[in-house]
């Protein structure tokens, strides 16, 4: 079946270090997305990329970078400059644009930083 | 910027009735989408319904249903006939058309409990 994978599920460090979240997709879309989701609010734009070897900021993306090689991989590197890494993150892929291509999303990684 | 804003943090509802969520929204986009994703417990996203702003015409898929209001900028969800398994957090979503389609802005989320 079609669909996103993240991994891993959980994921611990220390503080002061980096860490990379993995997001494959095999729905063959162009455009790929990181959100972020932090208790009581909504979820929040890092990261999209509409293209291979081309990505934008979001909303948020102080402290966190990407790379978009292969169509299929949009890895999220979670630096030590992001103040407050504790999050829940969820990527998702689409079509580039059309309304008959909505979001789809990844099981999400549980990311705590101690 | 948009900003999306759902008033209720907690609702609930008992099995078999309907129960209507709130959403409102700020944007000076004209070609736009509306969508309402539900995350339950597995904290899976999931799309429940989606709405183009050009239709008039309100989005329905099976028990759930839209009241789109575009001058009002308020665009609400019902669910019918209210069954355990609707037990989630439901967020509002807006999306500007165009090359921005997967740039969403979510509301805060409001949770759902479905009793039996």
């Amino acid at each position: 079946d079609g669909g996103i994978t993240q991994s891993p599920k959980y994921l611990f460090r220390k503080e002061g270090q980096n860490v990379t979240l993995s997001c494959e997709q095999n729905l063959n879309h162009d455009a790929m997305y990181w959100y972020r989701q932090d208790p009581g609010q909504g979820l929040r734009l890092i990261y999209y990329s509409q293209i291979v070897n081309d990505f934008q900021k979001g909303d948020i993306a102080e402290g966190y970078s990407v790379s978009r090689e292969k169509k299929e991989s949009f890895p999220l590197t979670v630096t030590s400059a992001q103040k407050n890494p504790t999050a829940f993150y969820l990527c998702a892929s689409s079509r580039r644009k059309g309304p008959n291509s909505p979001l789809h999303f990844g099981n999400g990684t549980r990311l705590t930083v101690t | 910027a948009q900003t999306v804003t759902q008033s209720q943090p907690e609702m609930s509802v008992q099995e078999a009735e309907t129960v209507t969520l709130s959403c409102t929204y700020d944007t000076s986009e004209n070609n736009y989408y509306l969508f309402w994703y539900k995350q339950p417990p597995s904290r899976q996203m999931i799309l429940v319904i989606r709405q183009e702003a050009y239709k008039q015409q309100n989005a329905t898929e099976n028990r759930f249903s839209v009241n789109f209001q575009k001058a009002a900028k308020s665009f609400s969800l019902k669910i019918s006939d209210s069954q355990l398994g609707d037990t989630a957090m439901y967020f509002c979503a807006f999306g500007a058309g165009g090359t921005s389609y997967g740039k969403l802005t979510f509301g805060q989320g409001t949770i759902l409990t479905v009793h039996p």
